[in-house]
């Protein structure tokens, strides 16, 4: 089926660890992006990009990196997990033209614990 | 900046009643406004969205919304509440215009809505 695809479904981690939270999405879409979701924050915007090759920072960047070598995959690096970084992980994709017509597709989500 | 703020971080409504979610918005260029709604244990679905033209929007599942720009909000209706309504639901503004590579979407905090049965 096509849409977005996260991987894993839930994680624990231990502080100091470093993990990478896949994403893939096999709708041809330029743009992918990863929030976090807290509870009464919303979502919030860690990095996205517009194309292979580009990346950018959005609101909450600290403590992760991001990679774009294909159109379809977009990890997510936790490079030293903090607690601070327990929290549900979206990943999102959107076609680059016109996108604010097409609204995102979203995957379901990496639940994420660092003890 | 581009900002959304909603009304009410839960709201409860007995079945068959009116369903109101509020949302304001905050954008310096002519917004794009969308809803969506996250079923429990489950992503963001796109529920409906304003970008130009008619100010009034339908959705999916009856949902409705329309663009006041007087007022700056786009509130979320639906005449009838269902069971399979309850959710959490989100608005968001995409401030940038098509084509400029980089429009980003920024969420609300959510509204949790509870049907009474």
């Amino acid at each position: 089926n096509a849409g977005v695809t996260q991987t894993p479904k839930f994680q624990v981690l231990k502080t100091g660890q470093s993990m990478t939270l896949q994403c893939a999405q096999d709708m041809n879409h330029e743009y992918m992006s990863w929030y976090r979701q807290d509870p009464g924050m919303g979502l919030r915007l860690i990095h996205y990009s517009v194309g292979a090759g580009i990346t950018d920072q959005g609101e909450v960047p600290n403590g992760y990196n991001v990679s774009r070598s294909t159109t379809e995959d977009f990890p997510l690096r936790l490079l030293s997990a903090a607690p601070s970084q327990t929290s549900v992980y979206f990943c999102a994709s959107t076609q680059s033209a016109n996108r604010g017509l097409y609204g995102y597709t979203f995957g379901s989500g990496t639940r994420l614990t660092v003890v | 900046a581009q900002s959304v703020t909603q009304l009410g971080s839960h709201v409860s409504v007995s079945e068959g009643a009116l369903v109101l979610l509020r949302c304001n918005y905050s954008s310096s260029v002519p917004p794009y406004l969308f809803w969506y709604v996250q079923y429990p244990n489950q992503g963001l679905q796109l529920l409906l969205k304003y970008t130009t033209g008619a100010t009034l929007v339908k959705g999916i599942n009856g949902f409705e919304a329309e663009f006041k720009k007087s007022e700056t909000s786009f509130h979320l209706t639906k005449p009838s509440a269902h069971m399979s309504d309850a959710a959490e639901y989100f608005c968001a503004v995409s401030e940038n215009p098509p084509g400029f590579g980089n429009e980003k979407l920024t969420f609300g905090t959510g509204t949790r809505l509870t049907i009474i049965p």
